[in-house]
């Protein structure tokens, strides 16, 4: 069975830092693209990085809200993702997803396998 | 950049034809996916590439495509098809960006 799971989410005061991850199971992770998604309470989903397979280039890309805050990375060898966050701030609260890109017929923009989420909460 | 732009609320009977839209700039150029988000869970992917539905989703959940605007139809609604539903498109005119639209909440009246 294919399975993300998230942990690391926490209370943390305004700049503070955390490091999320995500444990990745059932499937072939060094050629998985990954990402992380967010959901602040009673809002919408917001994507917030990913990071292409090594083979691909390990390129990563950010959301907007979070550049030069946020970095992304993986390790192969441990089958797992990392959200490091920096600077946080209150509105970085939310539920952080990661989820694995499609790929093949479903192409490469869709998020195809979800975890269930770790909750960041940023409050004084 | 552009942004993804749906309905706050879609509401139907029970039985009836759900019609949820989504429209940007950007969709004539990149395809577009719609989640189905229920309270307390993880988002899942119930279209494709526009129109296409992955296995084991439901046949009465289909999409649509026509210049900016892309739809998710939801025939013969059932009471357990009461959830957010999101579209999702990317926007790579510079570095890749992930673009949800703001979702829609389906009232099963």
């Amino acid at each position: 069975e294919v399975q993300l799971v998230e942990s690391g989410g926490t209370l943390v005061k305004p700049g503070g830092s955390l490091r999320l991850s995500c444990a990745a199971s059932g499937l072939i992770f060094s050629n998985a693209w990954m990402n992380w998604v967010r959901q602040a309470p009673g809002k919408g989903l917001e994507w917030v990085a990913r990071i292409k397979s090594k083979t691909d280039g390990g390129t990563t890309d950010y959301g907007t809200p979070v550049k030069g805050r946020i970095t992304i990375s993986r390790d192969d060898s441990k089958n797992t993702v990392y959200l490091q966050m920096n600077s946080l701030k209150t509105e970085d609260t939310a539920v952080y997803y990661c989820a694995r890109s499609s790929y093949g017929d479903y192409g490469e923009s869709a998020f195809d396998i979800w975890g269930q989420g770790t909750v960041v909460t940023v409050s004084s | 950049s552009y942004e993804l732009t749906q309905p706050p609320s879609v509401s139907v009977s029970p039985g009836q034809t759900a019609r949820i839209t989504c429209s940007g700039d950007g969709l004539p150029k990149e395809f577009a996916y719609w989640y189905q988000q229920k309270p307390g869970q993880a988002p899942i992917l119930i279209i494709y590439k526009d129109t296409k539905r992955p296995s084991g989703i439901p046949e009465r959940f289909s999409g649509s495509s026509s210049g900016t605007i892309v739809t998710l139809t939801i025939s013969g609604v059932r009471p357990e098809d009461e959830a957010d539903y999101y579209c999702q498109s990317s926007d790579t005119t510079n570095t890749y960006r992930g673009i949800f639209g703001g979702g829609t909440k389906l009232t099963v009246l």
